[in-house]
């Protein structure tokens, strides 16, 4: 158990709707990050938060979007979903930033989301 | 185009025996370089860091070297179990800016076979 929590593990929905993806980072972490992994791709960077504040933005569609709390835990939107959504979408957290050669990312269990 | 290759992208080896494998990295400036295991439809458990300058690092049977100046890493497994079966993912991580996001290979899939 990396200690991140991500929720819920499957959904299924239909094209045209809206979601929201939530996960807990392990206790004491201030950094989050999400991924998304097709089936055929490897895991891609999504965006990143740190204690709060938007730090580092890679491939996330414009109909996607995410925030980070007060109390640290994070929500991903994606809403206008499509057939090519459909992916593990991951959640991982850390102390700090991941250049510093301590920090530690654990990675949650992940959310599989259908599009039908 | 990726900025991080891992070969092969796919391998079978028989339990017991040992393997090597490969990751190829254009990210600059670097910052560190991991390697994960991610069990299928779970998420990536990391086994190595290793910062610009560590050559090696082992964890158990697993050991992974990074020559910074060719930007290549390898991991090696020695005496390959059942469990070893999985994908290995190779992430490189670059220094400077407000944020830290990592660069992911498209992994190695292991199989172990008895």
């Amino acid at each position: 158990d990396s200690g991140v929590t991500q929720t819920p593990k499957h959904l299924i929905t239909a094209t045209g709707q809206r979601v929201t993806l939530r996960c807990s980072p392990r206790s004491g972490d201030l950094s989050v990050y999400w991924y998304q992994q097709s089936l055929d791709q490897g895991l891609q960077f999504l965006i990143q938060y740190y204690n709060g504040e938007e730090r580092a933005k890679g491939n996330i569609l414009e109909r996607f979007s995410a925030q980070q709390f007060p109390d640290l835990h994070s929500e991903l939107n994606l809403s206008s979903l499509e057939l090519g959504d459909s992916a593990l979408y991951f959640c991982a957290s850390s102390v700090g930033g991941l250049g510093v050669r301590s920090t530690e990312a654990f990675f949650g269990q992940g959310t599989r989301l259908t599009v039908v | 185009k990726n900025q991080v290759e891992q070969s092969p992208q796919s391998l079978i080896i028989l339990e017991g025996k040992n393997c090597t494998l490969q990751c190829n990295y254009t990210v600059s400036p670097f910052s560190n370089l991991r390697w994960y295991k991610q069990d299928t439809g779970r998420g990536p458990v990391s086994l190595t860091i290793m910062t610009f300058s560590e050559n090696t690092k082992s964890n158990g049977r697993y050991t992974a070297t990074l020559d910074a100046d060719t930007k290549q890493s390898s991991l090696h497994i020695t005496a390959s179990q059942l469990s070893d079966s999985a994908s290995y993912i190779c992430v490189v991580s670059a220094r400077g800016g407000s944020g830290y996001a990592l660069n992911f290979g498209k992994g190695t899939s292991l199989l172990v076979t008895p």
